[in-house]
């Protein structure tokens, strides 16, 4: 079982639509990251969290530190929201990835 | 500020050679980050440095892989001799601290035939 599993893989959206993406864990962590990595790849850092909730413009993140979960929430989706985004959770010494979820917002 | 600065931004070399992969960090940040995202294995952490210190490097995959940082502004990733199964992209981060967000740079293609 991996130490970081999100869901889904693949996610289709027509523009505006609520998004959820998750990510769950199975290792202590001391901060969990959402990263957005482009069509072009270059990598974004979204959020660095350890407990409740972040809100940054259209995105907010959640985490439920008991139940080892994130959530990654777009409201009104946009086709320029296009990318992968990725789940990382880190330890005191160590940083792992989720394997992404590929979203794609259609005007 | 111009941000995390990758060079190059793609490499084509060949089986057996020394590849070199740069990297300097945003000013004023203590902690720099190599990472390597392949289609197979996602995104991994190779080496990160705290301070100029080389703190954890038990995600460099072999003996062929070297990273130093001889001062806050610049940081290396070398790979001697380099395989094809070295080819993928490698990205460089840097935080103002262990534990806060980081910021990548593009990072640099590595194809290696």
């Amino acid at each position: 079982k991996n130490e970081v599993e999100q869901s889904p893989q693949n996610l289709t959206a027509q523009e505006g639509e609520f998004i959820t993406i998750n990510c769950s864990y199975s290792v202590g962590i001391s901060a969990l990251h959402w990263l957005q990595q482009h069509p072009g790849g270059g990598i974004v850092s979204l959020f660095m969290l350890s407990s409740g909730k972040k809100k940054h413009g259209r995105l907010i993140a959640t985490i439920n530190i008991q139940e080892k979960h994130s959530s990654l929430h777009i409201t009104a989706s946009h086709p320029r929201d296009s990318a992968v985004y990725i789940c990382a959770v880190g330890s005191a010494r160590q940083l792992t990835f989720g394997s992404g979820t590929q979203l794609t917002v259609l005007p | 500020d111009a941000g995390v600065i990758q060079s190059p931004r793609h490499e084509v070399t060949e089986m057996g050679q020394e590849v070199t992969l740069r990297c300097k960090p945003i000013s004023g940040h203590n902690s720099l980050f190599w990472y390597r995202q392949t289609m197979m294995r996602g995104l991994e952490l190779l080496i990160y440095f705290n301070n100029n210190v080389p703190i954890d490097d038990s995600g460099m995959p072999e003996d062929r892989f070297s990273a130093k940082m001889p001062n806050a502004s610049f940081s290396t990733l070398k790979i001697q001799p380099s395989e094809p199964r070295d080819s993928a992209v490698y990205f460089c981060a840097s935080s103002l601290d262990r534990s806060n967000e980081q910021f990548f740079g593009p990072g640099t293609r590595l194809t290696v035939l």
